[in-house]
């Protein structure tokens, strides 16, 4: 019973290349963001969005496109991929609602740029 | 731009002790949340604060928060070797909406 689940979980691929990572919760959630862990470790938020609202960094380039087909599913498609892409990016969802504050994180999709 | 900073960002210590990891946060927030990671692993949530004078305890781990003082601290009691992760801060806010801006993360090893 994953609560938030990604795929792939390791995605290799050459420079300009566009490619897609999904994600899914099944905790019934309102918000779902991507965030982006670097060689450092360091985790910077990319995107939220919540009944169809998004959030975007402004430090995001705009080859990062989110898109969300139902509440359960945001998706991170990237285009024309440079190699400073390379990174783990996370998928997460929270609600809004009192007391369900906590961010649930999925497991993570290892992003090698050749 | 909210800031969040969080010391040490390395520390070895042994098992037994106590240690204590401190978290700052350059705006209000009405949140601020305590994630452990294991190397090559996802981000498991371990503490929510959310009002000041908040304390959480879960097993060796106690987190409380002053947001007089935008400051957050983790506390390690009599530290055992599975204790051994990197372990975040985050405040709610700072890119937009609900998302999270971290801290560096602090690398926590434990020696028997």
């Amino acid at each position: 019973d994953t609560a938030v689940s990604q795929t792939p979980k390791y995605l290799v691929t050459q420079m300009g290349n566009d490619k897609s990572i999904k994600c899914e919760q099944n905790l019934g959630h309102d918000t779902m963001y991507w965030y982006k862990q670097d060689s450092k470790k360091f985790l910077k938020i990319m995107f939220s969005y919540n009944n169809k609202e998004l959030i975007i960094n402004e430090t995001v380039p705009n080859r990062f496109s989110p898109k969300s087909p139902d509440k359960a599913h945001l998706n991170l498609h990237i285009n024309s991929l440079e190699l400073g892409d390379s990174a783990v990016y996370f998928c997460a969802s929270s609600s809004r609602l009192a007391g369900k504050e906590t961010q649930y994180f999925g497991p993570g999709t290892r992003l090698l740029v050749l | 731009e909210l800031k969040v900073e969080q010391n040490p960002l390395f520390l070895s210590m042994q098992e037994g002790k106590n240690y204590t990891i401190y978290c700052n946060y350059s705006t209000t927030s009405d949140r601020l949340y305590w994630y452990r990671q294991d190397p090559g692993k996802s981000l498991e949530s371990l503490f929510v604060l959310l009002s000041n004078g908040a304390v959480k305890q879960e097993g060796r781990l106690m987190a409380s928060l002053d947001t007089k003082a935008r400051l957050s601290t983790l506390h390690i009691t009599a530290a055992v070797h599975d204790l051994s992760a990197t372990y975040f801060c985050a405040v709610r806010g700072g890119g937009g909406a609900d998302g999270l801006t971290f801290g560096k993360g602090t690398h926590l090893i434990i020696q028997p």
